[in-house]
């Protein structure tokens, strides 16, 4: 069966050092990749995408990695700060609807 | 822009009672979903519309939920008895709708429901 693994251990990271996040995948074939943040109480919030073809995007401090080979994508925020502090989801898409998998989430504390 | 609205936040019932929850996408999202989130867990699509047809209901327990959308808008997920698993939060998503897929789907803050 399908499924997407993350970290499920908190990141625990200093301000200002890079926090790497991993999602591995098995028994599928995603079209693209999306990372999303969840604060708590709150809906998840979009933040990149990637797509089959690229191996990496970068979007201000975010930058995300996509191997279809190793069915892994990386998660990077450099000059982590304690605002960044949240859940973060990343979520698989292969069909032309849009239907999204989600992993379960990895939460990221940034102390000062 | 007006994002994702849902109604209530909170509810606590029963098991066996009946709950319903309301969700109005962005204005001119023709796509909705509706997730289904257990503490701990990522969200879990339980139903997708687009316009007001059903693309995707597979993970939908339909001998007590029930979804609909009426004129591609609004939409209202109820669940008809509540068990005690069905404690968790319901989200509620919308996107643009263009074919293809791959399109940021914009979040409402969920509805947080507690079976006793």
């Amino acid at each position: 069966s399908q499924k997407i693994e993350q970290n499920s251990e908190a990141l625990n990271i200093q301000e200002g050092k890079t926090a790497t996040l991993t999602c591995n995948y098995t028994n599928y074939s995603p079209a693209y990749l999306q990372w999303y943040r969840q604060d708590p109480g709150r809906g998840p919030v979009f933040l990149l995408l990637i797509r089959e073809n690229e191996k990496e995007k970068r979007k201000e401090r975010l930058k995300v990695t996509f191997d279809t080979t190793l069915k892994q994508s990386l998660f990077h925020i450099t000059a982590s700060q304690p605002a960044d502090s949240a859940t973060y989801l990343c979520a698989l898409g292969s069909d032309s609807w849009g239907k999204l998998q989600f992993g379960a989430g990895t939460q990221v504390v940034v102390t000062p | 822009e007006a994002g994702v609205a849902q109604s209530p936040r909170y509810k606590i019932i029963e098991k066996r009672q009946s709950v319903a929850f309301w969700c109005n996408p962005i204005s001119g999202h023709a796509t909705l979903y509706w997730y289904q989130q257990i503490l701990g867990q990522g969200p879990k699509l339980l139903i997708q519309f687009q316009n007001n047809g059903v693309v995707d209901d597979s993970q939908l327990p339909k001998d007590r939920f029930s979804a609909e959308r009426l004129k591609g808008v609004d939409s209202t997920l109820k669940i008809q008895p509540a068990k005690l698993e069905d404690s968790a939060v319901y989200l509620c998503a919308s996107s643009f709708g263009r074919t293809g897929g791959k399109e940021t789907q914009y979040f409402g803050p969920g509805t947080r429901l507690l079976v006793l």
